[in-house]
């Protein structure tokens, strides 16, 4: 089964500071690797994916992510952390199979400091 | 790009009575809708999976007779929770997924509140 683990449930930094969020997955082969953000009572907007091909992916809003196979990372980068990223992040990986079911992470809280 | 709208936003009902909440693609066709229920400050769970025409998959653990989804076309999925409970107050979301599709429209979510 697949499980998608993100170790930090709140994180801190004030703006201006780069920023990076930590995932770890569990999947049997590659997998469909993806980031979302939540503001609070919203629904998730879709920061960037990775299917295949370049393992660095540029995302909206300035966000990157690296697919690392060898360590089970898709960790999510931002250079310059703006006061309006602050909000909730989801990692999710999604199964190829015929379902592709989306399992997240238990998502980080990002406070951003003036 | 895709859009999926989600209906209501927010809703209050009583103990014992039901509510739909209905979830739209707009500009694509969702073969494949997934409904997730999220608890404050926690995870989306997935309760279930359905496909266009098809009868939904439910998530071990998930009433299907209290969470009764509906997939009658590939722009419509409905979600009714059934005798609803103070329990069953939670965040809904939807999501799509069209044909060929990749990636993932989420709608914007239902806040359901029994009281």
């Amino acid at each position: 089964a697949q499980s998608v683990t993100q170790p930090d449930i709140h994180i801190t930094v004030s703006e201006g500071a780069s920023l990076e969020l930590r995932c770890n997955y569990s999947y049997g082969a590659t997998p469909y690797l993806f980031w979302y953000v939540q503001s609070p009572g919203q629904g998730l907007q879709l920061l960037l994916k990775y299917f295949s091909g370049d393992t660095l992916v540029q995302g909206i809003k300035g966000f990157e992510a690296e697919f690392k196979r060898s360590q089970s990372s898709f960790n999510l980068r931002k250079p310059s952390v703006h006061w309006s990223d602050a909000a909730e992040y989801f990692c999710a990986v999604g199964s190829r199979g015929s379902a592709r079911q989306l399992t997240f992470g238990s998502g980080t809280q990002l406070t951003v400091l003036p | 790009g895709a859009v999926v709208s989600q209906h209501p936003s927010w809703v209050i009902c009583k103990s014992g009575t039901s509510v739909k909440i209905e979830c739209r693609s707009l500009d694509f066709q969702a073969t494949t809708m997934f409904w997730y229920r999220q608890f404050p400050k926690q995870s989306l769970m997935l309760m279930a999976t359905s496909n266009e025409g098809s009868k939904a998959t439910y998530e071990q653990g998930v009433e299907k007779d209290k969470f009764l989804i509906n997939h009658a076309s590939l722009t419509l999925s409905t979600l009714t929770v059934t005798s609803a409970h103070p329990e069953d107050s939670s965040f809904y979301i939807c999501s799509a997924r069209g044909q060929g599709r990749d990636g993932y429209t989420f709608g914007s979510g239902t806040r359901l509140t029994v009281v």
